[in-house]
């Protein structure tokens, strides 16, 4: 079925990488991405990747996608406070035409 | 990016009453707009799927007859919560994508409505 799984919280301290991890299921899905979410908020994209792609970087985000383990990972470089927010894992179920969210990780900032 | 604009941002009423929302492109025709439920501290739950045009497409468990959506134009869609109830209190979020090969390759959302039924 349609699942898209990541743990739900995470703390780290501010300078660290953060390092949030989702799996997915459909394997002929062709587009992933990470959505940042904060308080009250609508969901602002943070980015996404093509199913092709192993990795890719923006600034301090980086995006590793391992297909044959249904594996995403997006990496905060030298988190910040104002990284604190929810992060929600996405995947594109072409089959469906839809989008499936993950539960969403909690980062939280110690300092 | 991209703006999605939905309004109101939070709106309270009495259990029996319609309440509609609408999410608006600004900058982009919307073919597809999607219908999201978010429930406190929880993830996002798809309603619903609109295509300009056409009747939308609802997600198994969601009443088509309790939520009534429109996407009459390519910058409009509107979701109507008919007969709420204080169980169908939450936060709903609208999100659009425009036409093209790779239109899902960005999804923009709206900053989304809570619904408050007393």
């Amino acid at each position: 079925g349609e699942d898209v799984e990541q743990s739900l919280f995470l703390s780290v301290r501010e300078g660290d990488s953060s390092v949030i991890n989702c799996t997915y299921t459909d394997s002929s899905s062709t587009y992933l991405y990470w959505y940042k979410q904060e308080p009250g908020a609508g969901l602002q994209l943070l980015t996404y990747i093509f199913s092709n792609m192993d990795m890719k970087q923006d600034q301090r985000l980086t995006v590793l996608l391992n297909k044959k383990d249904k594996h995403l990972s997006l990496r905060i470089a030298d988190t910040q406070t104002g990284d604190s927010a929810i992060y929600f894992c996405a995947e594109y179920y072409s089959s469906a035409s839809k989008i499936i969210f993950g539960s969403g990780t909690r980062l939280s900032i110690r300092p | 990016g991209a703006v999605v604009s939905q309004h109101p941002s939070w709106v309270i009423c009495k259990s029996g009453t319609s309440v509609k929302i609408e999410c608006r492109s600004l900058d982009f025709q919307a073919t597809t707009m999607f219908w999201y439920r978010q429930f406190p501290k929880q993830s996002l739950m798809l309603m619903a799927t609109s295509n300009e045009g056409s009747k939308a497409t609802y997600e198994q468990g969601v009443e088509k007859d309790k939520f009534l959506i429109n996407h009459a134009s390519l910058t409009l869609s509107t979701l109507t919560v008919t007969s709420a109830h204080p169980e169908d209190s939450s936060f709903y979020i609208c999100s659009a994508s425009g036409s093209g090969s790779h239109f899902l390759e960005k999804l923009f959302f709206g900053s989304g409505t809570q619904l408050s039924v007393l």
